[in-house]
């Protein structure tokens, strides 16, 4: 089946570590997404990436980075210097066809306390 | 700049009766896509609906249909038969066609359904 994995699904960090969190889709497609979840909160973008090899911030990228070496991969790690993490992170994917209407899909996310 | 805007943080409805949810945006784009994304206590994200802005015929998905109003830039979802398994955040979506690919989302309605 087709679709957008993210591990761990709990992930605790001391305050000072840097943490990674994995996002991996066979959907083919281009497009993949970073946001944030905070309780009783919208979503906010962190990062996007619309190919292989190039990405870009989003409103809040500050204290978060993201590599995107293959296409159906797209970690993002939270370092120490966002200073408030404790969240719940979604990752998503589309495609850039029109057929498909650009639909975004997502995967099931990560939750990660900071102790 | 693109904004999307739901007014309502939070709604009621008894089940099997019909509940509306309001969403506008604002854009300078004439060519784009809509969409509501279901948000239920497991937090998976989920598709509910779509809306091709070049479409006049409003979408629907069984339960589910849309009221879109280019003009007034308004994108409404309306459930009928509404049933317990519907109790869940629903999200307001905006993305254009050209550009950035990036998605704009709603802050979000939270929908009760009473037994």
């Amino acid at each position: 089946d087709g679709g957008i994995t993210q591990s761990p699904k709990y992930l605790f960090r001391k305050e000072g570590q840097n943490v990674t969190l994995s996002c991996e889709q066979n959907l083919n497609h281009d497009a993949m997404y970073w946001y944030r979840q905070d309780p009783g909160q919208g979503l906010r973008l962190i990062y996007y990436s619309q190919i292989v090899n190039d990405f870009q911030k989003g409103d809040i990228a500050e204290g978060y980075s993201v590599s995107r070496e293959k296409k159906e991969s797209f970690p993002l790690t939270v370092t120490s210097a966002q200073k408030n993490p404790t969240a719940f992170y979604l990752c998503a994917s589309s495609t850039r066809d029109r057929v498909a209407a650009d639909t975004q899909y997502f995967g099931p996310g990560t939750r990660l306390t900071v102790l | 700049a693109q904004t999307v805007t739901q007014s309502q943080p939070e709604m009621s409805v008894q089940e099997a009766e019909t509940v509306t949810l309001s969403c506008t945006y604002d854009t300078s784009e004439s060519d784009y896509y809509l969409f509501w994304y279901k948000q239920p206590p497991s937090r998976q994200m989920i598709l509910v609906i779509r809306q091709e802005a070049y479409k006049q015929q409003n979408a629907t998905e069984n339960r589910f249909s849309v009221n879109f109003q280019k003009a007034a830039k308004s994108f409404s979802l309306k459930i009928s038969d509404s049933q317990l398994g519907d109790a869940a955040m629903y999200f307001c979506a905006y993305i254009f066609t050209s550009g950035t690919y990036k998605y704009i989302f709603g802050t979000g309605t939270r929908l009760k359904v009473l037994a």
